[in-house]
C-alpha cells in the first residue's frame, strides 16, 4: 500500500513561469490538505480539499495559488507567475476520514521542493 | 548547508539519555493533539497522538503529556538513539471538525553517539 505520492520532488521554475505540484493520496483516502513549509518555519495549512470540492482555503494566498481535487486523478496544487518568495517545500497530506476518531490521522508526502529562480 | 532551524529550539542530549521537547499552543478550544517527527528532505511522520480528554498516552518508547490548563504539550523520548535525530513538532487542530492541523515552530533533536 504506498503512501501519500508526491511529484516532483524537486521542482525549479524562473520567475514568472507557473508551478504544478502533484499529490496522490493513499488508497482510500478522500480527503486532501496541503501545507507549505518555508525556510526556519514549522508547516502553514494552505488547503483542505474532497473529490471536487474545496472545503477550506484559508490558508491560500489571495492571488496566483489555485488547488484542485479532481473525480479522476491527483490532486494539484497549482502556482501561477511564481516569485522567489514562492520558493518552500511544498507538502501534502491525506486521511481517510475526518474528525479525531478512527482512521482520521493524516499521513504526509515526501514534499515537492520548489526554487524560483 | 540548509538554513531551517537557526531559528528553531534544539536540544543535544547523548545516546541513551531520556529527551523531553516541549510545546506550547494558544488555542483553548484544541482537542487533539499530534507530535511529527521530520528528517531532512522527509515529511513529516506520525509519533503519537492525544485527545483532550486524556492527560498521557504512551507508545514504544515515546510519551505524550498534556496540561490543559497551561496549555502544555511535552514529548518524551526513552532511551534516545541516533536514528531519533529530527525536527519534532507538534501539532493541534484548534477544535476543528476536520484535520486542518495548526503546527508548532519545531525543536531540533540532536543525539550524540
Amino acid at each position: 500500500n504506498a503512501g501519500v505520492m508526491q511529484n516532483p520532488r524537486h521542482l525549479v521554475r524562473r520567475r514568472g513561469q507557473e508551478a504544478r505540484l502533484r499529490c496522490s493520496p493513499m488508497k482510500g483516502h478522500s480527503h486532501v490538505y496541503w501545507y507549505r513549509q518555508l525556510p526556519e518555519e514549522g508547516l502553514k495549512f494552505m488547503v483542505y480539499l474532497q473529490k471536487e470540492n474545496i472545503i477550506d482555503e484559508s490558508g491560500m494566498p489571495k492571488e496566483r495559488f489555485s488547488a484542485e481535487f479532481p473525480k479522476e486523478g491527483p490532486s494539484i496544487l497549482r502556482i501561477q507567475q511564481v516569485v522567489r518568495g514562492d520558493s518552500a517545500a511544498y507538502f501534502c497530506a491525506s486521511s481517510a476520514r475526518t474528525g479525531t476518531g478512527q482512521n482520521t490521522e493524516a499521513f504526509f508526502g515526501q514534499g515537492t521542493r520548489l526554487t524560483v529562480v | 548547508g540548509e538554513s531551517v532551524g537557526l531559528h528553531l529550539p534544539t536540544l543535544s542530549v547523548q545516546e541513551g539519555d531520556n529527551s523531553i521537547i516541549n510545546c506550547a499552543y494558544s488555542n483553548s478550544a484544541s482537542d487533539y493533539f499530534i507530535w511529527y517527527k521530520q528528517e531532512s528532505g522527509k515529511g513529516p511522520q506520525f509519533i503519537i497522538d492525544i485527545r483532550s480528554n486524556m492527560d498521557k498516552r504512551q507508545g514504544q518508547r515515546v510519551t505524550v503529556l498534556l496540561n490543559k490548563t497551561v496549555k502544555h504539550l511535552s514529548l518524551q523520548i526513552a532511551a534516545t538513539q541516533p536514528g531519533d535525530s529530527a525536527v519534532y513538532f507538534c501539532a493541534e487542530t484548534g477544535g476543528t471538525s476536520y484535520g486542518k492541523l495548526t503546527f508548532g515552530q519545531g525543536t531540533i533533536l540532536t543525539v550524540h553517539p
